[in-house]
C-alpha cells in the first residue's frame, strides 16, 4: 500500500459528460502529479501541484483540469468526454519537488468512455 | 525535450533465466533515474533508484547502473521467477522539471515455470 488513494477505481460514462477524479496523497506529503496511462500514448505526465499551486504542466488538454485543496488532496476534472480519453489516470504524491524525490503512486482510476 | 526509450516486450522468460531490460535516455543536466514495476491491476512502485553517473541502484535482485556515457540505465536480474511477471517502466526525473516523472513506453515480463 502506496499511502495513496484514489478514488473511485473504476468509472463508466458517456461522451460529452464530465467526471471527477479525487486523490489523496500519502500523509505530509505536499506534491501531487496526475499521469495518464493510454495504450496508444503510454504513460504521460498530465499536472504537478505543490502546496495548492500549479507547479508544472505536461499534456494535460484544456478539457481537464485540477486543483489541490487546502487539506492537499487533489480533483482531476475531465469535461466533454470523448471516446480517446478512455485511459487509467494515476495520481502520485511526494514529500516535495526535488528531482530525487520518489513519488508514490496510487492504484489509479480507470476511466471509459462509452 | 527528455526522452526515455526502452525496449519493446514482451520479454519471456523461463524462471531463473537472466533479465536485461535495456533503457536509454535523453535530458539536458544530470536528471535523475528510475526503474517502476506494474503488476497486474495495481499501480506503480518503486523498484529501484540512481540520482547521479556510476550509481547503482539495486532492489529485490533488480540493478541497474547509471551510465552517464552511453546515456542508459538497463534493468537486470540474475535469476527471474514467475512472480516477477509485470510491466516494468524506465523513468527519468529533471532538475528543472519538479519532480516530474517522464517514463518509457514500458516493457512487459513474463515469466514461465
Amino acid at each position: 500500500d502506496s499511502g495513496v488513494t484514489q478514488t473511485p477505481k473504476h468509472l463508466i460514462t458517456a461522451t460529452g459528460q464530465r467526471v471527477t477524479l479525487r486523490c489523496s496523497p500519502r500523509s505530509g506529503d505536499l506534491s501531487v502529479y496526475w499521469y495518464q496511462q493510454s495504450l496508444d500514448q503510454g504513460l504521460q505526465f498530465l499536472i504537478q501541484y505543490y502546496n495548492g499551486e500549479e507547479r508544472a504542466k505536461g499534456n494535460i488538454l484544456e478539457r481537464f483540469s485540477a486543483q489541490q485543496f487546502p487539506d492537499l488532496h487533489s480533483e482531476l476534472n475531465l469535461s466533454s468526454l470523448e471516446l480517446g480519453d478512455s485511459a487509467l489516470y494515476f495520481c502520485a504524491s511526494s514529500p516535495g519537488t526535488g528531482k530525487n524525490t520518489e513519488a508514490f503512486f496510487g492504484q489509479g482510476t480507470r476511466l471509459t468512455v462509452v | 525535450g527528455d526522452s526515455v526509450t526502452q525496449m519493446e516486450g514482451p520479454v519471456t522468460l523461463s524462471e531463473e533465466a537472466f533479465l536485461t531490460i535495456n533503457c536509454t535516455y535523453t535530458a539536458t543536466g544530470y536528471p535523475s533515474l528510475f526503474w517502476y514495476v506494474q503488476y497486474p491491476g495495481e499501480g506503480l512502485q518503486l523498484l529501484l533508484k540512481a540520482t547521479k553517473a556510476d550509481d547503482k541502484g539495486s532492489n529485490k535482485g533488480f540493478e541497474a547502473t547509471y551510465r552517464k556515457e552511453t546515456t542508459s540505465f538497463h534493468l537486470e536480474k540474475g535469476s527471474v521467477q514467475v512472480s516477477d511477471s509485470a510491466v516494468y517502466f524506465c523513468a527519468l526525473s529533471a532538475k528543472n522539471a519538479g519532480n516530474m516523472l517522464t517514463f518509457g513506453g514500458g516493457t512487459r515480463l513474463m515469466v514461465k515455470p
